[in-house]
């Protein structure tokens, strides 16, 4: 069973870039896609980003002007930048597994999520 | 529109029998996703390809899907299955990934 686990630090100061780490073990990266999705206080599961193997990407357009998702491989790790974040970004962050068929995507794979905290 | 709409809250009675939808445009050729997620925990998966449960889900979860409506069932619901639940698809036009609102359900 894949395991997938965020770092990054917890406290962001507003204007900065937020930065996580999703390391993944038990198991190869290769053939799936990744992702990052974030969860605001009391509020529902955004979607941010994905990234393939391969590298190709595709991030909510929401955030997509703040947003960079890449990954190392060789480290079996895939990482998220937000930058010029407020507020209104502090949320818990989990990386996922998608499986992503022409007809059925679905996260089979969480981590344990993150709280990131954006604030002076 | 791309959203996906559920309800906020939903309850049933121990032992009885709920459903949870998910509406959107998307639904007509996607197949929905489902997701439990518990106070203080990461989400983990119910349901996918619309109706298939992964490995240690009960059999009292189901999934279905007609037109734009994808549903969760769930036959004699339990205490522990009080929890948030999501619905996921994707954006066919663009391959963005949605998520609905979440349905708060209470056993009663």
């Amino acid at each position: 069973q894949v395991q997938l686990q965020e770092s990054g630090p917890g406290l962001v100061k507003p204007s900065e870039t937020l930065s996580l780490t999703c390391t993944v073990s038990g198991g190869s990266m290769s053939g799936y896609y990744w992702s990052w999705i974030r969860q605001p206080p009391g509020r529902g599961l955004e979607w941010i980003a994905y990234i393939y193997h391969t590298g190709s990407t595709n991030y909510n357009p929401s955030l997509k002007s703040r947003v960079t998702i890449s990954l190392d491989t060789s480290r079996n790790h895939f990482s998220l930048k937000l930058s010029s974040v407020n507020a209104a970004d502090t949320a818990m962050y989990f990386c996922a597994r998608l499986r992503a068929g022409m007809a059925d995507p679905y996260f089979d794979n969480w981590g344990q999520g993150t709280l990131v905290t954006v604030s002076s | 529109s791309s959203d996906l709409t559920q309800d906020p809250a939903v309850s049933v009675a121990l032992g009885q029998t709920v459903r949870i939808t998910c509406q959107g445009d998307s639904l007509r050729n996607i197949y929905a996703s489902w997701y439990q997620q518990k106070p203080g925990q990461a989400p983990i998966l119910v349901i996918y390809r619309q109706n298939i449960r992964p490995s240690g889900i009960p059999d009292r979860f189901s999934g279905s899907g007609s037109g734009d409506t994808a549903s969760l069932t769930i036959a004699g619901a339990q205490a522990e299955d009080e929890a948030d639940y999501y619905c996921n698809s994707r954006d066919s036009s663009n391959d963005h990934l949605l998520f609905g609102g979440g349905t708060k359900l209470t056993v009663l």
